[in-house]
């Protein structure tokens, strides 16, 4: 059974980078197949994809966000993290790492979310 | 981007009825679409992906439906716990990436 963990600090200054990093256990990312996303729910709203990385360190990032965000992974340690500069409160949100098959639509494996306030 | 609308916001039933819950694309998605549902205070749960496949230990009363632009989540009779938030997904190539619906909350009526 596959399992995601998300770690990181829960309260990040404006204009500060926001730091999270998602640790797989019960699978490889090394293995292929999948691609290693990030997804954020802003308090009691929808949820928004951030991006995504490959195993390869190939990533795919939200257009709307793109200019800010960093994903990278760390096969040694079976971890990929996420990396958010210029944060403002409109960044206040729940984060969750994610599995995404690559060869379908699903989302099969959920962290179980974080929530990163940004405040001074 | 495609841009997904779900219908309605806001769905009031009681046990035992029948649910439906719609989700419109703006541009064909084909079958990449998949439906979540989402409990307070938990992370989503996968329901079905490519429009009609049921996840694992997902049980048989919901189902998927539709494609190209038009897509249905069927619940045939709902179940205390299924009272919840629900989301679909798609998943596009070209540019690879994800989008959400807004949701349909369905509460007990």
């Amino acid at each position: 059974q596959v399992q995601l963990q998300e770690s990181g600090p829960g309260l990040v200054k404006p204009s500060q980078t926001l730091s999270l990093t998602c640790t797989v256990s019960g699978g490889s990312i090394s293995s292929g197949g999948y691609y290693w996303s990030w997804i954020r729910q802003h308090p009691g709203k929808g949820l928004e994809w951030i991006g995504y990385i490959y195993y390869s360190g190939s990533t795919y990032y939200n257009p709307s966000l793109k200019s800010r965000v960093t994903i990278s992974v760390d096969t040694s340690k079976n971890q990929f993290s996420l990396k958010l500069s210029s944060v403002t409160a409109a960044d206040t949100a729940v984060y969750y790492c994610a599995r995404a098959e690559g060869s379908s639509s699903r989302i099969d494996y959920w962290g179980q979310g974080t929530l990163v306030t940004v405040s001074s | 981007e495609i841009v997904l609308t779900q219908s309605p916001a806001t769905l009031s039933l009681s046990p035992g009825e029948r649910a439906t819950l719609s989700c419109r694309a703006s541009q064909s998605v084909s079958s990449y679409l998949a439906w979540y549902q989402q409990k307070p205070g938990q992370a989503p749960r996968l329901l079905i992906y490519d429009a009609s496949n049921r996840a694992t230990g997902i049980p048989a009363r919901f189902s998927g439906s539709g494609s190209g632009t038009d897509f249905t989540l069927t619940i045939s009779s709902l179940e205390p716990e299924d009272f919840a938030v629900y989301y679909c997904q798609q998943r596009s190539n070209w540019p690879s990436m994800y989008t959400f619906g807004q949701g349909t909350k369905l509460e007990i009526k």
